[in-house]
Formats: structure tokens, C-alpha cells, sequence
């Protein structure tokens, strides 16, 4: 069974903080990663994907890869209270780029 | 451009009855999902349909049945419902070959008593 790993929370960080999400994954094969944002009550929205390994910059997230470790990272800077939310690490299956696994969230609340 | 949308919103079943959930796209998208999520276990999937005529099981398929209509539509079907299908269900798509990155209707909240 591909399995995604997550820390369940939930993590608190004050407002203005860097908030560090991570996510281990266990098919080796895969070769997109995904981070999702959900709020209480919505739909997941993705907010990031990465390919590669290293960092990818958008605003104040920040993706990191390292397929070696099978690890991704989410970085979210200068916390806000909106940013507040589970958030979703996903993975594509190596044997079907279509289908994606989730990992069980984290759960972030940014404290003002 | 709505992008996906799910009918309906929420709904109340009684153990053994049958429903169908229905999910559209209009982004001209290959690929359609259908996930159940609950409390602490993240999205599971249930079935979902690479391409207009084709479906594949997911992760936890046993007790519900899907459709893939045409290429908008993609539905899933409850034929005789149990409490254990209490959840709240969201239809995905996305475009296949390139980034496969999903995007998600509003959902479904499903209670079976």
C-alpha cells in the first residue's frame, strides 16, 4: 500500500512566524508532489506543486523536494491568521501519473 | 467558468436506500475523481476515470458504483446505503499528460441514519 505521512498536528505558530509542513512519502516511483490548502467546511485548494528536486518559490511558500529522503516540505513565511487551515500533501502513483495519494493533513493555527 | 460543480450539497439518507451524486466539469478536463473524506483520514479514493469511458477503482470502492456520462460529467451511486458511507464526498478532475493537478468541487455532506 503507497502510503503519505503526515504530522496530524495540530501546529501552532504566532503570527508573522515561519510555519514548516512535512511529508514523507513512500513510492519511489512518483514524480509529482502537491500541496493542498482546507479550510474548515471547503474543498481542498491546491496552492503548490514541485517536480524537481530543490526549492520552488511562490509568494510566501516555498516547496521543497528531495527524492532521495522521499521527503517534501512546505514552508509558509510571514504567517497569518488566514493562513490557518489543514493542509494536504499529496502525491501522484508511479504506476498511474493520474491518480493521487493524500496524506492525512496537518492542521496550522496561526495565533495573531 | 464554473469549474467543478457537485449537486447536492447535502443529504440525508435512511440504511438502504440509493442515491446518486452528480459532478460536472467545464474545464475540458480527461480525468474525474470521486473521494470520501472523514475525520482524521485525509481523501480516500473511492473510483476515477482517466479518459470519457473508462473507470478504475480506487482505494475504498466496495458499495458504490460510478458513471462516467461523457466527458463534463462523472457521477457515483450509493445503491443501498450504510452508516459507514456517512462522509462528505468531493468530485475532482484534472488534465491529464502534463502537471496532473487536481481541482475540486464544493462537496458533498452525506449522512446515513
Amino acid at each position: 500500500q503507497k502510503e503519505v505521512e503526515q504530522n496530524s498536528g495540530p501546529l501552532s505558530v504566532p503570527e508573522g512566524a515561519i510555519a514548516s509542513l512535512n511529508c514523507t512519502y513512500s513510492d519511489r516511483g512518483s514524480q509529482s508532489f502537491f500541496w493542498y490548502r482546507q479550510y474548515s467546511g471547503k474543498s481542498p485548494e491546491l496552492i503548490m506543486f514541485i517536480y524537481s528536486n530543490g526549492d520552488k518559490e511562490d509568494g510566501r511558500f516555498t516547496a521543497q523536494l528531495n527524492k532521495a529522503s522521499q521527503y517534501v516540505s512546505l514552508l509558509i513565511r510571514d504567517s497569518q491568521p488566514s493562513d490557518s487551515a489543514t493542509y494536504l500533501c499529496a502525491v501522484n502513483s508511479e504506476t498511474s501519473y493520474d491518480k493521487v495519494i493524500f496524506g492525512p493533513g496537518t492542521s496550522l493555527s496561526v495565533i495573531p | 467558468n464554473a469549474g467543478v460543480t457537485q449537486t447536492p450539497k447535502f443529504q440525508v439518507l435512511k440504511t438502504g436506500q440509493s442515491m446518486t451524486l452528480q459532478c460536472a466539469q467545464d474545464m475540458n478536463h480527461n480525468s474525474m475523481y470521486w473521494y470520501r473524506q472523514d475525520p482524521g483520514m485525509g481523501l480516500r479514493l473511492i473510483y476515477y476515470s482517466a479518459s470519457e469511458g473508462t473507470t478504475d477503482k480506487g482505494e475504498v470502492p466496495n458499495g458504490y458504483n460510478v458513471s462516467r456520462l461523457n466527458k463534463r460529467e462523472f457521477s457515483l451511486r450509493l445503491e443501498s446505503a450504510a452508516p459507514s458511507q456517512t462522509s462528505v464526498y468531493f468530485c475532482a478532475s484534472s488534465q491529464s499528460g502534463t502537471t496532473y493537478e487536481q481541482y475540486f468541487g464544493p462537496g458533498t455532506r452525506l449522512t446515513v441514519t
